[in-house]
């Protein structure tokens, strides 16, 4: 089956304790993307990847770093989580990098910063 | 920077009652527009899209024409149903720049039976 996984969907963690949230696509797609989702403020973008070993930074990007070392895989880490990064965390991807073609979600991570 | 402005929620109808979900967007580049639907806990899906003027995404009887006289680009159907409770996005992608997406703060949906 096609699709998009993250890991954890849920996690709770305190401040200044890095994590990383994994996100897999089997689809082989070139891009792929983060989001953050707060009440009142849509999406708004993190980081994206437009192919191996390629990132960009979104909207949002302060406190967060990426990496793309292999096609399928696009992890973002928290180095050192504040509140401020409670969020729901979607990864999507999409084919054909540099065009503007659906973007394949995963379910979601609900992360918890105290 | 590129925006997407949408109307704001929540929205509640009756059964088979006619649904508008208004969308207006800015964008320096010339974008692709996109409308995504999501259901209670789960990720985003597309719904339709539309890449230039006076095109008309469909899907599922939920319709929309790309305005670009007017930079934008409402969601309608026809007749809803409990079913189609769910949280709207309205998105775009610009052209000149295809790794950056926008989307608007989402319209939530109740249909009620």
């Amino acid at each position: 089956e096609a699709q998009v996984t993250q890991n954890p969907r849920y996690l709770i963690t305190v401040t200044g304790k890095k994590l990383t949230v994994t996100c897999s696509q089997n689809m082989n797609h070139e891009y792929m993307s983060w989001y953050r989702q707060d009440p009142g403020l849509g999406l708004r973008q993190i980081y994206y990847s437009m192919n191996v070993e390629v990132t960009d930074k979104g909207d949002v990007p302060e406190g967060y770093k990426v990496s793309r070392k292999e096609k399928r895989n696009f992890p973002l880490i928290l180095e050192s989580p504040s509140p401020n990064q409670t969020s729901l965390y979607f990864c999507a991807s999409s084919f054909g990098a540099g065009r503007p073609n659906e973007q394949f979600f995963g379910p979601g991570t609900r992360l918890t910063v105290l | 920077g590129n925006s997407v402005t949408q109307m704001e929620g929540p929205v509640t109808l009756s059964e088979e009652a006619f649904l508008t979900i208004n969308c207006t967007y800015t964008a320096t580049g010339y974008p692709s527009l996109f409308w995504y639907v999501q259901y209670p806990g789960e990720g985003l899906q597309l719904l339709l899209k539309a890449t230039k003027a006076d095109d008309k995404g469909s899907n599922k009887g939920f319709e929309a024409t790309y305005r670009k006289e007017t930079t934008s680009f409402h969601l309608e159907k026809g007749s809803v149903q409990v079913s189609d409770s769910a949280v709207y996005f309205c998105a775009l992608i610009d052209n000149t720049n295809a790794g950056k997406s926008t989307f608007g703060d989402g319209t939530t949906l109740t249909v009620k039976p």
